[in-house]
This record gives structure tokens, C-alpha cells and sequence, in this order.
């Protein structure tokens, strides 16, 4: 049962313009999301977080969004960039318990130059 | 700051072999997890610790072992290995409120 779904395995996208990705979730107790982002040979590094309270986190070029009631959120990178060219993870936890992050199967995004 | 690290870097094992793969953090974090990545997947959780002394499994901890004795350490144990096992295996930790940290990951390959 995969709770934290990224239906996109990849995506493309031209320097300069918004890439967005797309995370869906099926447990409602999920009350903090995280994207992870990861170049190859390395481990994934945190990129932004939201807390079920907000609707959207904003820092820098990157924006999430999150619709609890469709149980959806999305990263907005604005503008792309060569260097965000990297796999996206999206990740779901509970805050009142043992905080297991769940991971999505990523998205892989390229940024043309 | 050396942040999390994991050793070794790579390993290769024969089928029924056992391993440790460390995983050390200098941050003072409770919390810790492994994690495993199969190509085209999300990372799985297979075990995790919320501190020294206590551990817990994760969605995939069968053919695995952890212990917590301190802190800082979170050695995953891999009895008997298979070729379903190989994989690239995370470290990471966190504190109570805030995000985790990845290690660079461990390369494992079962033949």
C-alpha cells in the first residue's frame, strides 16, 4: 500500500520556466510534508517542509502547496535552473508519534539549458 | 561538523554472508533511521530509533538487525545476506522538530 504516491517518474523542463511537481497522499493522519531533493551518489538533502496548518511555504525559488482536502501537494520551482536537475522525493509523517518520515518513488527532473 | 556518516562507502558480499553497515552522527539527535533504495523506488524505512536503548521496526526490517547502544552509532546488521538485499542502504537522523539528515548512503551488492 503505497501511501505517499508521485506519479510522475520524470519530467523536463526548459531553463527559466516553472517546473512543478505533484506528490499524493492516502493517510489523513499525515500532518507534515517534506520534499527531499538528491543528486546521484548522494545522500537526499532537505529542501522545504509545510505543516498541515498552512497552505503554502515559500523559500526562495521553491514553493509548496498542499490541498488537504484532495490530500495533494506540489513543489513549484520558480525560475528552473540547470542545477535543480536532481531526483525529487516527497515525504509524509505524523508529528504525534515517532515521526517516520514515508517516502514517494521521486520524480526526476531535467533542466534544459 | 561531519554531520552523518556512514561506512563503508561500497561493499560487495556473497550470498549467506553478514555485514555491518555503521552509521555514526555527531549532532546530538534522538532520532534515527535506515533506509533502504531500490532503483526506481522511494526509500523504505527498516528500522528506526527514537534514542539510545530503543529501537523499533520500520515497512521492510526482515533480514535485518539494528541496536542503539549510544547516541551517536546506528549499526544496521544484515544476517545471512540475499541478493533481494542489494541495494543503497541511508542513514539518517533528526532532532525532535525539525528535518532529518541523509548520510551519503552505502552501495551494497549481493552476488
Amino acid at each position: 500500500d503505497q501511501q505517499v504516491k508521485q506519479n510522475s517518474p520524470s519530467l523536463s523542463v526548459q531553463e527559466g520556466r516553472i517546473s512543478i511537481l505533484n506528490c499524493d497522499y492516502t493517510n489523513s493522519m499525515f500532518d507534515y510534508f517534506l520534499w527531499y531533493k538528491k543528486y546521484p551518489a548522494e545522500g537526499p538533502t532537505f529542501l522545504i517542509s509545510i505543516s498541515s496548518i498552512k497552505d503554502k511555504n515559500e523559500d526562495g525559488r521553491f514553493t509548496v502547496f498542499l490541498n488537504k482536502s484532495a490530500k495533494h501537494l506540489s513543489l513549484h520551482i520558480v525560475p528552473s535552473q540547470p542545477g535543480d536537475s536532481a531526483v525529487y522525493f516527497c515525504a509524509a509523517t505524523t508529528t504525534s508519534g515517532t515521526y517516520k518520515y514515508i517516502f514517494g518513488t521521486g520524480t526526476r527532473l531535467k533542466v534544459l539549458a | 561538523n561531519a554531520g552523518v556518516t556512514q561506512t563503508p562507502k561500497f561493499r560487495i558480499l556473497k550470498i549467506g554472508q553478514s555485514m555491518t553497515l555503521q552509521c555514526a552522527q555527531d549532532m546530538n539527535h534522538n532520532y534515527m533511521y535506515w533506509y533502504r533504495q531500490d532503483p526506481g523506488m522511494g526509500l523504505k524505512l527498516i528500522y528506526y530509533s527514537v534514542g539510545a536503548g530503543i529501537t523499533d521496526k520500520g515497512e521492510v526490517p526482515n533480514g535485518y538487525n539494528v541496536s542503539r547502544s549510544t547516541t551517536e552509532d546506528f549499526p544496521l546488521r544484515l544476517e545471512l545476506a540475499a541478493p533481494s538485499q542489494t541495494s543503497v542502504y541511508f542513514c539518517a537522523s533528526r532532532p525532535r522538530n525539525t528535518e532529518a539528515f541523509f548520510g551519503q548512503g552505502t552501495r551494497l551488492t549481493v552476488v
